[in-house]
């Protein structure tokens, strides 16, 4: 199986400040990546797709970048509502797996 | 537009067999697949098997000999059982999409499977 490092596992941030959350794959897998938020007591919600493709409906202050097999989530400009657990998500082959996860507070 | 609604019985007995039921709207499960995840209280996200749009299934490997996944199509139903649960399945358990984005965009409200006698 593939194996997903994501880092940092905790983050703390202040309002409008700008937050990195990397993943890392133990192999190529192209851009078959995603990134997911999911807030207490719901569903993960899908925010980036195919590495860097923003989802509908996903404010542009997030942004999704890739360098060989190191995967990276940006928040431009960290919102109230940006807090949650974010968790990478690779497809390019079965099973799918996921990140550890990173949860994001605000200072 | 696309829905999905898990439902199953909230606690079942240690050694005893998990049904759950995924009921869908807004797409054909004969187009897009359904798969599902769980999530142990508190921890990540675990990907534990899928039922393509074939009717071809794909299981978690640590799963596979205590797992099945079936559907009906003309009650746009997915059902997964698990047999022999131990503590460790105690987790919510999601059902979602894999549509023509070809990532898991629309999913479930989960529902809390409790491993427990």
């Amino acid at each position: 199986d593939i194996q997903m490092t994501q880092s940092p596992a905790s983050l703390s941030a202040s309002l409008e400040e700008i937050v990195t959350i990397t993943c890392q794959a133990s192999q190529d897998i192209g851009n078959w990546l995603a990134w997911y938020q999911q807030k207490p007591g719901k569903s993960p919600q899908l925010l980036i797709h195919s590495a860097t493709s923003l989802a509908d409906g996903i404010p542009s202050r997030f942004s999704g970048s890739r360098s060989g097999t190191q995967y990276s989530l940006k928040i431009s400009r960290l919102q109230v509502e940006d807090t949650g657990i974010y968790y990478c998500l690779q497809r390019y082959s079965n099973p799918p797996t996921f990140g550890g996860g990173t949860k994001l507070e605000l200072k | 537009q696309v829905q999905l609604k898990e439902s199953g019985p909230g606690l079942v007995q240690p050694s005893q067999t998990l049904s759950l039921t995924c009921t869908v709207s807004g797409f054909s499960l004969t187009s897009n697949s359904v798969h599902w995840v769980r999530q142990p209280p508190g921890k990540g996200l675990e990907w534990v098997g899928a039922i393509w749009s074939g009717g071809s299934t794909d299981y978690n490997s640590a799963l596979k000999s205590r797992l099945s996944i079936s559907r009906d199509t003309s009650k746009s139903q997915v059902f997964l059982k698990m047999n022999s649960l131990q503590t460790e399945d105690t987790a919510i358990y999601f059902c979602t999409e894999l549509g023509g984005t070809n990532w898991f965009a629309y999913w479930g409200q989960g529902t809390l499977v409790t491993v427990s006698s």
